[in-house]
């Protein structure tokens, strides 16, 4: 139940912009992302609902897509400070499992000045 | 400031000992859950809590035991240590009463090596 992320690792220039995707072979309730700097604890970013609702960040932003089951990151303008592991969390809802992620690989982001 | 803690922050032990790594939390969030993180493979889910008295297993949870006698605490013990189970583990809460945002905070995680 795991979500594939695409791609692995993204290199950019600073200024630039960068999609990160995720999809699941579930239904999903909500899609949440988090970004991971080395050596420290990952940090929420957004969480996008079923139907609609959704929590932006700054520059970042990102879709749903109910019907796909997939969800896109959108880094506009990346700064040198948005380097790390983006992460996906996804959530399955069934009654009991509400807040249970199941989280992707990760996608490695280096921003270079 | 609500916050959630880990202790310790980084461990080493002997294979086959009895390790327990401590997650507290200040947020008094009912969802408590214990990741491990290992290159290549993300975040795993090993057990998680929806209250007191409450605990599930997780993907990977073979090994590996917790127990939620409070809101505060989940405790992660790891019954005979294997040198499979040295990774960063990561302890995470999220408000249950909040069924629009899930939204979960993580402790700063614990290295363990398995020697």
């Amino acid at each position: 139940q795991q979500p594939v992320q695409s791609p692995q690792a993204v290199i950019l220039r600073e200024g630039e912009d960068a999609v990160i995707n995720c999809s699941s072979s579930k239904a999903l309730y909500s899609v949440h992302w988090y970004r991971q700097k080395h050596g420290e604890a990952p940090v929420f970013l957004m969480i996008l609902l079923k139907g609609g609702e959704q929590k932006g960040h700054e520059k970042i932003s990102a879709s749903f897509n109910e019907k796909k089951q997939q969800s896109s990151l959108y880094l506009t303008a990346s700064q040198l400070s948005y380097s790390g592991t983006y992460f996906c969390g996804t959530e399955i809802y069934r009654g009991s499992t509400l807040g249970r992620l199941y989280f992707g690989r990760g996608t490695q982001l280096t921003v270079w000045p | 400031d609500a916050e959630i803690t880990q202790s310790p922050r980084h461990k080493i032990t002997e294979t086959g000992r009895q390790v327990t790594l401590a997650c507290h939390q200040t947020w008094n969030h009912n969802n408590m859950f214990w990741y491990r993180q290992d290159l290549g493979h993300g975040l795993r889910l090993i057990h998680y809590s929806y209250g007191v008295q409450d605990t599930n297993k997780g993907e990977v949870s073979d090994g590996y035991s917790v127990s939620r006698s409070n809101t505060e605490d989940l405790p992660l013990t790891l019954e005979s240590a294997a040198s499979s189970q040295t990774s960063v583990y990561f302890c995470a809460s999220s408000d249950r009463e909040a069924p629009l945002n899930t939204e979960a905070f993580f402790g700063q995680g614990t290295r363990l090596t398995v020697v």
